[in-house]
């Protein structure tokens, strides 16, 4: 069936740029999601991208898609202590109705 | 502009009783879908409602059921609780069974005792 993989943890100074990988199974994927769960909190969408786009840039947030290989990246550039957070990759099923999560990056921004 | 609301927020229930969870989608939003998040997981699809029927299930029992309203606001039900219910309960909403936003409510925290 479908999955999507994440590593579990980041670690990254203030001021850098945080890069957090994914990857899925599904090679008929249509969108790919990035979500943000701060503690105690539902999920934020940050971005998503489409899968005929390589690449999808908003503010600070950098989406690349790789298909052949079924990797998606975020990079998040001059990382802040507020991005600290669980990051959630998550991609559309076949059918478009429901999501299929990782199991979600903890970014932890150090000053 | 009100975004996804739910409720109650935390909720703590006893092993095999019954409980329902509300959720008011984003204005301007029919399809409500309904995910469970245990701790250190990824959220995992329920199942989605549409014009008031249910669309599409995911991988979890009968006790889970649910309901759309007219207003398109749904409910959660789950009956004979069991400890591995205990989860946060997220609420997504959608214009149409094919948009590709959700956008998510808080979640409401439930706890089995």
């Amino acid at each position: 069936g479908e999955d999507v993989e994440q590593s579990l943890f980041l670690s990254v100074r203030e001021g850098d740029s945080s890069v957090i990988n994914c990857t899925y199974t599904d090679s008929s994927s249509t969108y790919l999601y990035w979500y943000k769960q701060e503690p105690g909190a539902g999920l934020q969408l940050l971005t998503y991208i489409f899968s005929n786009m390589d690449m999808k840039q908003d503010q600070r947030l950098t989406v690349l898609l790789n298909k052949k290989d079924k990797h998606l990246s975020l990079r998040i550039a001059d990382t802040q202590t507020g991005d600290s957070a669980i990051y959630f990759c998550a991609d559309l099923n076949q059918a478009g109705t429901a999501l299929i999560f990782g199991k979600g990056t903890t970014l932890s921004v150090s000053s | 502009d009100a975004g996804v609301t739910q409720s109650p927020t935390h909720l703590i229930k006893t092993r095999g009783q019954q409980v329902t969870l509300r959720c008011s989608p984003k204005s301007g939003h029919d399809t409500v879908s309904w995910y469970q998040q245990a701790l250190g997981q990824g959220p995992q699809f329920i199942f989605q409602y549409y014009e008031e029927e249910e669309r599409q299930r995911g991988n979890f029992p009968d006790r889970f059921s649910g309901h759309q309203f007219p207003n398109y606001s749904s409910e959660l039900n789950v009956n004979a609780l069991l400890l591995g219910d205990s989860a946060l309960y997220l609420c997504a909403s959608r214009i149409g069974v094919g948009a590709y936003e959700q956008y998510f409510g808080p979640g409401t925290r439930l706890t089995v005792t």
